[in-house]
This record gives structure tokens, C-alpha cells and sequence, in this order.
């Protein structure tokens, strides 16, 4: 019963281009939250998706970013036109249902290099 | 002030020791999370609780819903639970949005 999955672990990408960070939640998972881990700072919720609806995006920046979970597929997150301050590492987690009683499952995390 | 606080930020002690993190939260919460994260990996859910006490293994945790406070213990502490052990409240009322504090670094040494 494979967990989270993130994918790529590590990504570099060049100033001005575009970065797209996938998540396939936990088999029955339903409801993805993405989080972003910047340097020596504490976790910061991003966006909650339910399959192909954007249920809370009060944490993702205006401009830029994005997120959609197709009926059929990862999530993905996607930032375009990167920057320096985009690097972090980007976290998902998955969960069956909203708001119950069991914790969120984690991936391991994409780290965002922009150089 | 943030709505999640952490202490200490930094701790060390001695393979065998008791250890105690303590979290502090202004919000109305349902659910806390204790979440570990060791360096450069993923992090991994250790408790979510919302009333009295959980044990697993050499691991505790309790709430104090009055208080607004949470501890995780850690008995006879070993070098692998070196990592970063972060707390995460759930708000209230139908929200999914976890609050993080900013975390306790621990290392144990041999």
C-alpha cells in the first residue's frame, strides 16, 4: 500500500522557467494539501484540492502559482516563471476524507532549487 | 506572535535521557499533529490527538485543551530520533488547514 508519492524528488530549474511538482495521494485519498518549507522556516499551508476542485487556496502566492487535481491522475503544482525566492522544498499530503479524524499522510518531498 | 509556538527551538542530550517538546496554540483547534522530519527526508506523522494522551512505542503525547497546550515526550532517547519534530494544529470548524510551529531541532548523542 504504496504511500504519498512526490515526484521529482529534486528539481533545478533555471530563473524564468516553469517548475511542475506532481503527487499521487495515498490509494482511497481524495483530499491533497500541498505545503512549502522555505529555508530555515517552518511549513506553510499552500492549497487544499479535492478531485478537480480547489477547495482553499488562501496560502498559494497571486501570482504564479497554480494547482489542479485532474478525476484522472497527480496532483500537480505549478510555478511559473520561477524565481530565487520560489526555492523550497514542497511538500503533499493526502488524506481520505475532509477535516476527520485521521492525520494527514506526508510525501517525502520535492526540493526546488532555482538558479 | 504566531498561532503555533514551539519550545525549545534547540535541543541536546544524552542517548538514554527523558525528553520533553512543548507546543503552545492561540487558535481554536480540533485535531493536533506531533509530525517528525529527519534532515533532508520526508516527515512522518507520529500522533494526531485531540484530548488526554497517546503512546506509541517510546513516544508520548498529551493535550491540554484548556491550556492550549501540547507536549510529546520522548523516553530513553537514542541517536535515531535525531530529526525535527514539529507540531501542527488543525483549526476549528470545517477547515483542513494545518498551523505549523517552527519546529525543535534534537539530536542525541551516544
Amino acid at each position: 500500500n504504496a504511500g504519498v508519492m512526490q515526484n521529482p524528488r529534486h528539481l533545478v530549474r533555471r530563473r524564468g522557467q516553469e517548475a511542475r511538482l506532481r503527487c499521487s495521494p495515498m490509494k482511497g485519498h481524495s483530499h491533497v494539501y500541498w505545503y512549502r518549507q522555505l529555508p530555515e522556516e517552518g511549513l506553510k499551508f499552500m492549497v487544499y484540492l479535492q478531485k478537480e476542485n480547489i477547495i482553499d487556496e488562501s496560502g498559494m502566492p497571486k501570482e504564479r502559482f497554480s494547482a489542479e487535481f485532474p478525476k484522472e491522475g497527480p496532483s500537480i503544482l505549478r510555478i511559473q516563471q520561477v524565481v530565487r525566492g520560489d526555492s523550497a522544498a514542497y511538500f503533499c499530503a493526502s488524506s481520505p476524507v475532509r477535516n476527520s479524524n485521521q492525520p494527514q499522510h506526508f510525501g517525502d518531498g520535492t526540493r526546488l532549487s532555482i538558479l | 506572535k504566531n498561532e503555533v509556538e514551539q519550545s525549545p527551538q534547540n535541543l541536546t542530550a544524552q542517548e538514554g535521557e527523558f525528553i520533553t517538546i512543548n507546543c503552545s496554540y492561540s487558535v481554536g483547534i480540533s485535531a493536533l499533529h506531533w509530525l517528525q522530519q529527519h534532515p533532508g527526508g520526508g516527515i512522518v506523522s507520529l500522533f494526531m490527538l485531540s484530548s488526554g494522551k497517546k503512546k506509541h512505542g517510546r513516544l508520548i503525547a498529551t493535550i491540554n485543551i484548556q491550556e492550549k497546550h501540547s507536549s510529546l515526550h520522548i523516553t530513553a532517547s537514542h541517536p535515531r530520533d535525531s530529526a525535527v519534530y514539529i507540531c501542527a494544529a488543525l483549526r476549528q470548524y470545517n477547515t483542513d488547514k494545518l498551523i505549523f510551529g517552527t519546529g525543535t531541532r534534537l539530536q542525541v548523542f551516544p
